[in-house]
């Protein structure tokens, strides 16, 4: 089975540093994406890991541990413009490489 | 920047009727994929379609749910007989070569059913 479990909310100040944070379980494992999505937008991508490690993309870095099934994504920096929803998504291996996206985190940066 | 184009921006539609969404992936891409999100909740996967067949589908891509590449560019999602349930947004999405690249998302379409 699939299952991905992020915060639902968070709560930061501008100019902080977050860190969301994932766990997952899937048939199968190819990488994980991390998307921004704005309210009633498209997702935008931020990060793709298939191997374990960080990865560091400016403000935005992504960390992935494959063997316990867990993924970060850390902001820092922290802008108004950053509050949104924070979708942590793995990829299949097979069938097309399909996406299975969580619930998503929705993360507020406060003043 | 290439990117993948979505039309309409917004359908609506009686309950029963036909809809097809269309899609211009983005040129050279070879994955395609419709996903849907309800208002609200998570996206959600539907179909996966390579080399001009459905790789994957997902339960909810039921006999209602059609896919095609008509010509070299677009990339359509029929819905045969729509149902109040249907009302989502719905994005298409591409990806060059599969496993390792990034997967890129068009603006969506806002599907409302009446």
């Amino acid at each position: 089975g699939q299952n991905i479990d992020q915060p639902t909310e968070m709560t930061a100040t501008e100019g902080a540093i977050v860190q969301i944070n994932c766990t997952y379980q899937t048939s199968g494992f190819n990488g994980l994406f991390w998307y921004q999505q704005h309210a009633g937008e498209a997702p935008t991508f931020l990060s793709y890991n298939v191997l374990d490690g960080l990865e560091e993309k400016g403000r935005f870095s992504s960390f992935l541990s494959r063997s316990k099934g867990y993924s970060y994504l850390l902001l820092k920096e922290l802008q108004m413009k950053d509050s949104a929803s924070y979708l942590c998504a793995p990829r299949g291996q097979t069938g097309g490489f399909k996406t299975i996206f969580g619930a998503g985190t929705r993360l507020f940066v406060k003043a | 920047e290439p990117e993948v184009t979505q039309t309409p921006s917004h359908q609506v539609t009686q309950m029963g009727q036909e809809v097809i969404l269309r899609c211009v992936p983005i040129s050279n891409h070879l994955y395609f994929y419709w996903y849907r999100q309800i208002l609200g909740q998570k996206v959600e996967f539907l179909v996966s379609f390579y080399n001009n067949e459905i790789s994957e589908k997902s339960e909810i891509f039921d006999d209602q749910f059609s896919v095609e590449r008509p010509d070299g560019s677009n990339f359509t999602l029929k819905i045969r007989s729509t149902k109040l349930e249907d009302s989502a947004m719905y994005f298409c999405a591409s990806t060059p070569s599969g496993a390792v690249d990034t997967q890129y998302f068009g603006p969506g379409t806002r599907l409302t059913v009446l």
